[in-house]
């Protein structure tokens, strides 16, 4: 079956650096993406990886490596207002997006 | 102006009642989506179209029906409410199906509770 994995909670320091890791096993690979969700709304896109490597984007950065099954998102320099779930899913053979629960990531003062 | 509206925002109904929860997007994306997130926070595809085109259909009761009149809506209808159908709806659309690129918006979310 196809699988995405991604710790279920994760706190952090306001003004740090944390990584939310992901792994997947799908039928097919055709794109890695990474969403954010804040408490009670919608998901709202963040990166695209389909290539190894890093794509930077301001504070936030993800990484892929299609050999490992794996990526990661970076966060930097963290605010109050990351507070929220980020979603990881991976677009399959059929370009089906297949999602992960999702992480939740606290921001302490 | 919205990119992706959905009504109604929340829906609170009986077991057996039937509703529908419509779905709009105003950016000219050929490809929409529904999708269920139950309490556990899964997002669970059920639904996709291109332009018009039914593509996925995932394993949900047949009880659920979508309807996409045009290529900007794609409304859910849901008979037969039961309790396990309580969850938040989004409503979603991308450019297209198959392109590299393909950022999908996401509605606000339809909250719809059966009692």
């Amino acid at each position: 079956g196809q699988n995405i994995d991604q710790p279920t909670e994760m706190t952090a320091t306001e003004g740090a650096i944390v990584q939310i890791n992901c792994t997947y096993q799908t039928s097919g690979f055709n794109g890695l993406f990474w969403y954010q969700q804040h408490a009670g709304e919608a998901p709202t896109f963040l990166s695209y990886n389909v290539l190894d490597g890093l794509e930077e984007k301001g504070r936030f950065s993800s990484f892929l490596s299609r050999s490992k099954g794996y990526s990661y998102l970076l966060l930097k320099e963290l605010q109050m207002k990351d507070s929220a779930s980020y979603l990881c899913a991976v677009r399959d053979s059929n370009y089906q997006l297949i999602w992960g629960a999702g992480t939740k990531l606290i921001i302490k003062p | 102006d919205t990119a992706v509206s959905q009504t109604p925002k929340y829906l609170v109904t009986q077991m057996g009642n039937d509703k529908s929860i419509k779905c709009e997007q105003n950016l000219g994306h050929d490809t929409m989506y529904w999708y269920k997130q139950d309490s556990k926070k899964f997002l669970k595809i059920m639904f996709s179209y291109n332009n018009k085109e039914l593509i996925i259909n995932e394993t949900v009761p047949n009880r659920f029906s979508p309807k996409s009149p045009d290529k900007a809506h794609l409304n859910l209808h849901i008979n037969s409410l039961e309790l396990g159908d309580s969850a938040v709806y989004f409503c979603a659309s991308s450019q297209g199906f198959r392109e590299a690129y393909n950022e999908q918006f996401f509605g606000p979310g339809t909250r719809l509770t059966v009692l």
